[in-house]
């Protein structure tokens, strides 16, 4: 098993590029979840989707979108990158969406010039 | 609202020396509680979970016992190591009066065990 893969693992884009960060699980969970890591802010929710054919906002969901494009697979897009937008992108998946633990990938890091 | 708040870093400490990283949380339900590691360039990973009162989570030497009445989950180890070098988040799970689901993390400490 895998666990929960992404690509890419780095990029740097300039101010207004677009791009997709994609994500992929083989666990067969339901729930998946974008975070973003900025320094002293911990992690802070982007988008989740409790289950396949559903997506919700989090806590900063402005200028992202995303995509559950089946089970196994959640990707997030930049349609117009800022530099606020520079950060390290962690997905993450769990079995259901409530109490449950969650699994991570290793993350992008994402640079915004 | 929700919220988690542990002891900021860097904590420094020498080999086998005594852990304790604070984190305290509020909560208007009956959350689930964790603690996550992320070792340097990886994404986190669960270290150990409780999930209701008084319950204890521990894995690898560490410990956490959950805390209603302090409202605390204070992550302990006896005797750490070099390789537990890492930043620790404490996290919450809870869920809203509205029937959503809330998963709210700490803002992390770094830990660094000198040999």
């Amino acid at each position: 098993n895998a666990g929960v893969t992404q690509t890419p693992k780095f990029q740097v884009l300039k101010t207004g590029q677009s791009m997709t960060l994609q994500c992929a699980q083989d666990m067969n969970h339901n729930s998946m979840y974008w975070y973003r890591q900025d320094p002293g802010m911990g992690l802070r929710l982007i988008y989740y989707s409790a289950s396949e054919g559903t997506t919700d906002k989090g806590e900063v969901p402005n200028g992202y979108n995303v995509s559950r494009l089946n089970k196994r697979e959640f990707s997030l897009r930049l349609e117009s990158a800022a530099p606020s937008q520079t950060s390290v992108y962690f997905c993450a998946s769990s079995e259901f969406h409530g109490y449950n633990e969650q699994f991570f990938g290793p993350g992008t890091r994402l640079t915004v010039l | 609202g929700d919220s988690v708040t542990q002891m900021e870093g860097p904590v420094t400490l020498s080999e086998e020396a005594f852990l304790t990283i604070n984190c305290t949380y509020t909560a208007t339900g009956y959350p689930s509680l964790f603690w996550y590691v992320q070792y340097p360039g990886e994404g986190l990973q669960l270290l150990l979970k409780a999930t209701k009162a008084d319950d204890k989570g521990s894995n690898k030497g560490f410990e956490a016992t959950y805390r209603k009445e302090t409202t605390s989950f204070h992550l302990e180890k006896g005797s750490v190591q070099v390789s537990d070098s890492a930043v620790y988040f404490c996290a919450l799970s809870d869920r809203e009066t509205s029937g959503t689901y809330k998963y709210i993390f700490g803002t992390g400490t770094r830990l660094k065990v000198l040999a």
